[in-house]
């Protein structure tokens, strides 16, 4: 069965640093994945979206890489605030892309 | 207000008990759907509907029901609750422009079956 995996153990960094979180998935071919971030009591929301002829793609701070050799997206950020602790999200498309498979996420937390 | 809007926010029911969450949008998308979050385990997809006229099983169906009573409005009943459905729920929506199907999530409901 399709299968996604983000690292369940928390990310603590310090502020400034850059903080990477993983996403691996198997027994799949996405034609794209997509990164969410959601605060405590909050919905996700939507913050990048990379397709699998696309390398890397960057948004201000932050910046997604998509390997399909691999099965697996790398999600960065640079100079980390504490503003950017939260749990982040990967999402595959499934099922001709009516639909999203979520993984568990991965909380970020950046020490002043 | 919020664009996508879900009611109540927090509810506590007991085992048997029939309830109904609901969501509401006001971004125009024909494509809306109900997932369940439990730690862990991440967004599970319960249903999802097309338009007013399709509604579709997700990964997670057994015990839940929906209804479109109209393209802003998407029901999640659970006819006869039991303590393993407790969870956070989430309603989302998408206009599915360009194959992108990006999702637009409501803020959620923390139900409790006790």
């Amino acid at each position: 069965s399709q299968k996604i995996e983000q690292n369940s153990e928390a990310l603590n960094i310090q502020e400034g640093k850059t903080a990477t979180l993983t996403c691996n998935y198997t027994n799949y071919s996405p034609a794209y994945l997509q990164w969410y971030r959601q605060d405590p009591g909050r919905g996700p929301v939507f913050l990048l979206l990379i397709r699998e002829n696309e390398k890397e793609k960057r948004k201000e701070r932050l910046k997604v890489t998509f390997d399909t050799t691999l099965k697996q997206s790398l999600f960065h950020i640079t100079a980390s605030q504490p503003a950017d602790s939260a749990t982040y999200l990967c999402a595959l498309a499934s099922g001709g892309y009516n639909k999203l498979i979520f993984g568990a996420g991965t909380r970020l937390a950046v020490h002043p | 207000d919020a664009d996508v809007t879900q009611t109540p926010r927090n509810r506590i029911t007991k085992t048997g008990k029939r309830i109904m969450l609901e969501c509401s949008q006001t971004k125009g998308h024909d494509r809306m759907y109900w997932y369940r979050q439990d730690p862990g385990l991440g967004l599970r997809l319960i249903y999802y509907s097309f338009d007013v006229k399709d509604i579709n099983k997700g990964e997670i169906s057994d015990g839940y029901s929906v209804s479109r009573q109209a393209q802003a409005k998407f029901s999640l009943s659970l006819e006869s609750a039991i303590p393993n459905q407790t969870a956070l729920y989430f309603c989302a929506t998408s206009d599915f422009s360009g194959d992108k199907n990006i999702q637009y999530f409501g803020a959620g409901t923390r139900l409790s079956v006790l």
